[in-house]
């Protein structure tokens, strides 16, 4: 069982602003990253160090987190953001990483 | 530009062993340290192992705990996994991944354990 936890399926009209969360115990010592992957592919880094967007990701992506939990927004969502998100940290020991269940985004 | 490629994977009989290795290039990778991530058919993805940029330390999932083993190569910019006593459970797409902040992560390499 993950030691993060995701709603597993979220939906946002198209257009509109969604927010996917994630919480566990160890986002209370060690920073979120966010992974998007869709079908078939690998996992794309879209957020890490909280509110850190990589190159090439839009900014329509963005990070935020408070006690232990973790939370990825996307603003104006559009039909290429239909994925499924992964939030992933350290855990308490700061050695190994967790990753959350994954939440399965659907643009309607 | 960093890549990364992952080899090693194949269909492999229930208790036998497999190699896997990850081919780094375009940083320095005998500064960072590496790990493992995999992803089951149809599931999430649940972190295996890492080891540190000198190969000294290296830790692993309670799953694979005694069966995998992960190593490197720094003269070779090589990341490599061994896995013995596959179980059925072991079948999954393997990442390997960078330890830095902005973690970048090969395409996979599938594993399939299956008589």
């Amino acid at each position: 069982s993950s030691e993060l936890t995701q709603d597993p399926a979220v939906s946002v009209a198209l257009g509109q602003t969604v927010r996917i969360t994630c919480q566990g115990d160890s986002l209370r010592s060690s920073y979120a990253s966010w992974y998007q992957q869709k079908p078939g592919q690998a996992p794309v880094l879209v957020i890490y160090n909280k509110n850190n967007r990589p190159s090439g990701i839009p900014d329509r992506f963005s990070g935020a987190s408070s006690g232990n939990t973790a939370s990825l927004t996307i603003t104006g969502a559009q039909a290429e953001d239909e994925a499924d998100y992964y939030c992933n940290s350290r855990d308490s020991s700061g050695n190994h990483w967790v990753f959350g269940g994954g939440t399965k985004l659907t643009v309607l | 530009q960093v890549q990364l490629v992952e080899s090693g994977g194949g269909v492999v009989q229930p208790g036998r062993s497999l190699r896997l290795s990850c081919a780094a290039s375009g940083f320095t990778f005998s500064s960072y340290g590496m790990h493992w991530v995999r992803q089951a058919p149809g599931k999430g993805l649940e972190w295996v192992a890492v080891i540190s940029y000198d190969g000294r330390n290296k830790y692993y999932a309670d799953s694979v705990k005694g069966r995998f083993t992960i190593s490197r190569d720094n003269s070779k910019n090589m990341l490599n996994l061994q896995m013995n006593s596959l179980r059925a459970e072991d079948t999954a797409v393997y990442y390997c991944a960078t330890d830095y902040d902005s973690s970048d992560w090969g395409q996979g390499t599938l594993v399939t354990v299956s008589s």
